[in-house]
């Protein structure tokens, strides 16, 4: 059981660039979120899918798009990375059911635009 | 939105001693309020979480209060160890819908020796 992972977990691109951030979760967890972590900002949720085949934005959506296609793996993708995505994003999944809130995140993907 | 501020940014304490982390938010309609550490080059992990409908929780070293009324939730740590020097993150989060977690801006925790 590996939980939640991602790949790639370090990347470098030059600003324009485009690139996929993958996140997969072993669990068969409904809900999912690709948030990102900046200093002195705790991490602000991007976009998130409480199911297969749905997505939704979060507080800070512009400039990314997301996919679910699989229950097990949510996208994160930037058509055009600039500087100012230069972060760590991270990946969560939950049960979205009953009572049960706890997330559980992956070990992140630091990403650097030049 | 929900929005959450956390205090201290940074804390420093001797080994043995307590650690108190303070948050507020501002969205009446929050009910879950956990905790996370995370440690250098991972991700956050659950350490204690709340509920709405409790004043207090307690696992063993670590326990979190919550008063609704003032609208602030806060982490408490006793007899701290040196392994628990990461950054903590309170969050808040609503029932319905997705569920989504507003983090405070995080407190790392050095634990002195």
């Amino acid at each position: 059981n590996a939980g939640v992972t991602q790949t790639p977990k370090f990347r470098v691109l030059k600003t324009g660039q485009s690139m996929t951030l993958l996140c997969a979760q072993d669990m068969n967890h409904e809900y999912m979120y690709w948030y990102r972590q900046d200093p002195g900002m705790g991490l602000r949720l991007i976009h998130y899918s409480v199911g297969e085949g749905t997505t939704a934005k979060g507080e800070v959506p512009d400039g990314y798009n997301v996919s679910r296609l699989k229950k097990q793996n949510f996208l994160l993708g930037l058509e055009s990375a600039a500087p100012s995505q230069t972060s760590v994003y991270f990946c969560a999944s939950s049960t979205g059911g009953g009572f049960s809130y706890e997330q559980y995140f992956g070990p992140g993907t630091r990403l650097t635009v030049t | 939105g929900e929005n959450v501020e956390q205090h201290p940014s940074t804390l420093s304490v001797q080994e043995g001693d307590s650690a108190v982390i303070k948050c507020t938010y501002s969205d009446s309609a929050s009910n879950y309020f956990p905790w996370y550490k995370q440690e250098l080059g991972k991700g956050p992990q659950l350490i204690i979480d709340i509920r709405s409908n409790v004043g207090e929780k307690k696992d063993q070293r670590i326990a979190v209060t919550l008063n609704k009324t003032a609208k602030h939730f806060s982490l408490h740590i006793t007899e701290t160890q040196p392994e628990d020097s990461a950054v903590y993150f309170c969050a808040a989060s609503i029932k319905v819908g997705r569920r989504a977690l507003t983090f405070g801006s995080g407190t790392r925790l050095q634990v002195q020796p």
